[in-house]
């Protein structure tokens, strides 16, 4: 099986602007997390899709979306971009939703925002 | 969300067994405790998962305190490859689960 993939593997944006990321996940699994991983803050959780429908989200801005399409990709997109924006995006598949599944993680996209 | 404590660093020698400790005195009942273990430029991997009795997979063991308030994840023969930040979370059974990594442990491996 194919593992969980992520275009564009590296960003480099300018503040202010947009940008789109997006996760294709393992054949099979419904559920997508996305995360943002920073130096200083590590890893912290963005949202959850299944079934299209976002079960969870995280504490971040209302610039922070995604959405999730009937083939199980997912998208997240951030507006307004700020410098603090600036880290790895993660997404992670897995076949179900529960504390008791293991999440497969992508290599994740580098966004640099100058 | 109930917190983890793991050591910021450890060091063990190749083909030898690797013990990483993780204290979670606030961990309730339907708290699963999972790792997962990430690779220099790869995102996190799973490792292994388990909610009271102890576990085993290729990869690694799980042992887990008889209260529940700490765990040990026991990799039997480190290997170059292993050298990773590991990262021990606990995920509730309550609908809203989501995988909040503290700073983990630094495992070096000593060729």
């Amino acid at each position: 099986k194919a593992g969980v993939t992520q275009t564009p593997r590296y960003l480099i944006k300018t503040r202010g602007q947009q940008v789109t990321l997006s996760c294709s996940p393992i054949s099979g699994h419904r559920s997508v997390s996305w995360y943002q991983q920073t130096p200083g803050q590590g890893l912290q959780f963005l949202f959850e899709y299944f079934s299209e429908t976002q079960r969870n989200k995280g504490n971040f801005p209302g610039r922070f979306s995604g959405r999730q399409f009937s083939n199980s990709r997912s998208e997240m997109n951030v507006s307004t971009l700020e410098l603090g924006d600036s880290a790895l995006y993660l997404c992670a598949s897995s076949s179900r939703v529960g504390p008791y599944n293991e999440q497969f993680f992508g290599p994740g996209t580098r966004l640099t925002v100058l | 969300d109930a917190k983890t404590t793991q050591p910021n660093s450890m060091e063990s020698n190749e083909e030898e067994p690797v013990h990483l400790p993780c204290n979670h005195s606030t961990i309730s009942g339907t708290d699963y405790i999972h790792w997962y273990r990430q690779l220099p430029s790869q995102g996190p991997e799973y490792v292994i998962h388990g909610l009271t009795s102890n576990v085993n997979n290729r990869m690694a063991s799980l042992a887990i305190a008889e209260d529940r308030k700490s765990s040990t994840l026991i990799l039997h023969r480190a290997t170059l490859r292993d050298a990773a930040v590991y990262y021990c979370i606990l995920l509730s059974n309550f609908g809203n689960e989501k995988l909040t990594f503290g700073t983990g442990t630094r495992l070096t491996i000593i060729p």
